[in-house]
């Protein structure tokens, strides 16, 4: 069974720094999809970035890119240029390969908060 | 935009009593999706449908059942609330076929006294 690991319940970061959110999964599959949704305090999940397996150039959406690592099975999200409204729950996921529907496998959760 | 509307946002209920959660979405999405949300524990499948009255269990079934008897909603049932059940319920839909995103309502902070 898949698993997926975030081990870092609580960060903080300046306005305008960088932070990276760690991201572990366990899988023996080859092929497969991972996403990072934020979930902004009393408001909807939403997606911020997602990377297929398969390729190795590493997703960028704006302030936000991953750096995806296979063989460490290791799915890290960096954020550039921090935000106010960067100040959210994180939570890394992981959907197979194949099957009649696109079930997600979430961490546990990263609570970011951007401070003034 | 998807659309993806959750009755109520905040819902307090008895022990005992039969508790409706209802989700709609607007954009003709093949699957739904009930999770909880609990701290330190992230979210967790409760059950997900592929298909207009097609079902499947998801992580933790036990006490919730679930209606689709039209494809835009999808109802999570508890058929006897327990206060175990006081949770965030957040449901999602998604189009079918790989690296389809899924798409959240606000979610439903519900207690039970």
């Amino acid at each position: 069974a898949q698993t997926v690991t975030q081990s870092q319940p609580e960060m903080s970061v300046q306005e305008a720094e960088t932070v990276t959110l760690s991201c572990t999964y366990d899988t023996s599959e080859s092929n497969y999809y991972l996403f990072w949704y934020k979930q902004p305090p009393s408001r909807q999940m939403i997606l911020v970035i997602r990377q297929e397996a398969y390729k190795q150039q590493n997703a960028t959406e704006n302030r936000f890119s991953v750096n995806f690592q296979k063989a460490a099975k290791s799915f890290s999200l960096k954020i550039s240029d921090s935000q106010l409204g960067d100040t959210a729950m994180y939570f890394c996921a992981f959907m197979s390969y194949g099957g009649a529907t696109n079930k997600l496998i979430f961490g546990t959760g990263t609570l970011l908060a951007v401070q003034p | 935009d998807v659309k993806v509307t959750q009755s109520s946002r905040y819902l307090v209920k008895r022990t005992g009593e039969k508790v409706f959660l209802e989700c709609v979405q607007d954009m003709d999405h093949e699957n739904m999706f009930w999770y909880r949300q609990d701290p330190g524990l992230g979210l967790r499948l409760i059950y997900f449908s592929y298909d207009v009255k097609m079902k499947e269990k998801g992580d933790i079934p036990e006490g919730y059942s679930v209606s689709r008897e039209k494809k835009e909603r999808f109802s999570l049932i508890l058929e006897s609330a327990s206060t175990n059940q006081t949770s965030m319920y957040l449901c999602a839909s998604s189009l079918t076929g790989f690296k389809q995103p899924q798409h959240f309502g606000d979610g439903t902070r519900l207690s039970i006294l």
